[in-house]
């Protein structure tokens, strides 16, 4: 059990458009997803924290107009990359929480962003 | 602050044994994780320790000294398809996970 689903898992895209991924919990629900980046030979970077019903709390430096999350269930979560340009090329991971008497967060396979 | 350290790589044998350390200074601590990470893909779970002592799973197996702020993870019989970073990640008093930036283990035949 605790499987989380990343959509999509690849995708390039051009300067200045929206790309939208999608995480899903897809046998447990989870009231707090969390948005990772991952820059290469570096360490995950946490982006924001997502809580299903109520608006995500942003780490400092993310650009939360930027960087759109919406958690609009308690099994799915989305991350928009608005106007994206070619630094925001990066892998992104999302995580879900199950409360099992220790926080453990399940991540899902992750999303490779590429923008030209 | 709140710091993790880890050493940035290792390398060792094929069917060796290897340590790879983790010490934290954290505001709380309500148990420490090992996660598994291999190259372009997302981290997996490998560990939980919240009481001191020694946890054992296979040929893994993860260590918490609570008093010094420290934890290892041990790994026996390498295998090749054990080259990956490997996450140390605290859980602060606040139930935020804190990361470690990963020790990147290199397997040689």
């Amino acid at each position: 059990g605790a499987v989380v689903s990343q959509h999509p898992s690849r995708v390039i895209c051009k300067s200045g458009t929206s790309v939208k991924i999608e995480c899903r919990s897809l046998d447990f629900q989870a009231t707090t997803m969390f948005w990772y980046r991952q820059f290469p030979k570096k360490s995950l970077m946490l982006m924001a924290t997502s809580n299903e019903g109520s608006k995500a709390t942003y780490e400092q430096g993310v650009e939360k107009d930027k960087f759109l999350i919406n958690h609009a269930s308690l099994t799915l979560s989305t991350l928009t990359v608005t106007s994206a340009h070619p630094e925001d090329s990066s892998f992104y991971i999302c995580s879900a929480e199950r409360t099992s008497g220790y926080n453990e967060q399940f991540f899902g396979p992750g999303t490779r962003l590429t923008v030209l | 602050g709140q710091n993790i350290d880890q050493p940035t790589e290792m390398t060792a044998t094929e069917g060796a044994i290897v340590q790879i350390n983790c010490t934290y200074q954290t505001s709380g601590f309500n148990g420490l994780f090992w996660y598994q990470q291999h190259a372009g893909e997302a981290p997996t779970f490998l560990s939980y320790n919240v009481l001191d002592g020694l946890e054992e799973k296979g040929r893994f197996s993860s260590f918490l000294s609570r008093s010094k702020g420290y934890s290892y993870l041990l790994l026996k019989e390498l295998q090749m398809k054990d080259s990956a970073s490997y996450l140390c990640a605290v859980i602060d008093s606040n139930y935020q996970l804190i990361w470690g930036a990963g020790t990147k283990l290199i397997i040689k035949p």
